[in-house]
């Protein structure tokens, strides 16, 4: 059974339109991850949460907004979609932050037409 | 800056061959070096990790080379099958911050 819950796992938007990725995990984990995957970036953080506290960000634009409503969930809401943001993203969960593995979950591939 | 270089971008060995995947990154304050495989529609997973106190990590056909003072690392895969045939990504960590590699794409020829 998979730990990490990504859904869905394809998504077809049209630009300027928004949209929310969902990740669940059932590890027990306490810090969450959203990472980008592209031809151009192959593996791209973009933030990291702990205890539902935001940790780390280094996605410059604003229009991607996690969002933490429980411990084990974080969505990623992105607004005003742009061709530019077809990626595959991918939620990943690690014990705590100082922790050093990583469990990535299978993705969501998005395209933005 | 890019933290963490992977030198090949993609790597093709025959089976049974050793696959050699380098890596060399930046900070010396890195004390930990997971490599994660990636098949197609999957998300990475960790295969073997070294801690910067060890210059050699061996896990079955995988082994990690590890040289602090070159600030550089190797994974060799021996006795590649065409199961190892993924995207392996080197990554380097410290200060609960972790920096990955582009990656390497392995093909392994039967």
């Amino acid at each position: 059974d998979p730990k990490i819950i990504q859904k869905p796992k394809y998504l077809v938007a049209v630009t300027g339109s928004e949209k929310i990725l969902i990740c669940e995990q059932y590890l027990g984990h306490n810090a969450m991850y959203w990472y980008r995957q592209s031809a151009k970036k192959p593996l791209e953080f973009m933030f990291s949460y702990s205890y539902q506290k935001l940790m780390d960000n280094q996605t410059a634009s604003s229009r991607f907004q996690p969002q933490s409503s429980k411990k084990n969930h974080l969505d990623l809401q992105i607004t005003a979609l742009k061709p530019d943001d077809s990626a595959t993203y991918f939620c990943a969960s690690s014990q705590d932050p100082s922790q050093n593995t990583l469990y990535f979950g299978a993705g969501t591939r998005l395209s933005v037409l | 800056q890019q933290q963490v270089r992977q030198s090949s971008q993609s790597l093709t060995v025959w089976e049974g061959e050793t696959a050699i995947l380098n890596c060399s990154y930046e900070n010396s304050a890195f004390d930990y070096f997971p490599w994660y495989q990636q098949f197609p529609g999957e998300g990475p997973a960790l295969l073997i990790a070294i801690r910067s106190v060890s210059d050699k990590k061996e896990d079955g056909r995988f082994t990690i080379f590890f040289n602090k003072r070159e600030k550089n690392l190797s994974l060799h895969i021996k006795d590649s099958q065409p199961g190892d045939s993924a995207t392996y990504f080197c990554a380097a960590q410290g200060n609960n911050r972790i920096f990955f590699g582009d990656g390497t794409q392995l093909v392994v020829k039967p």
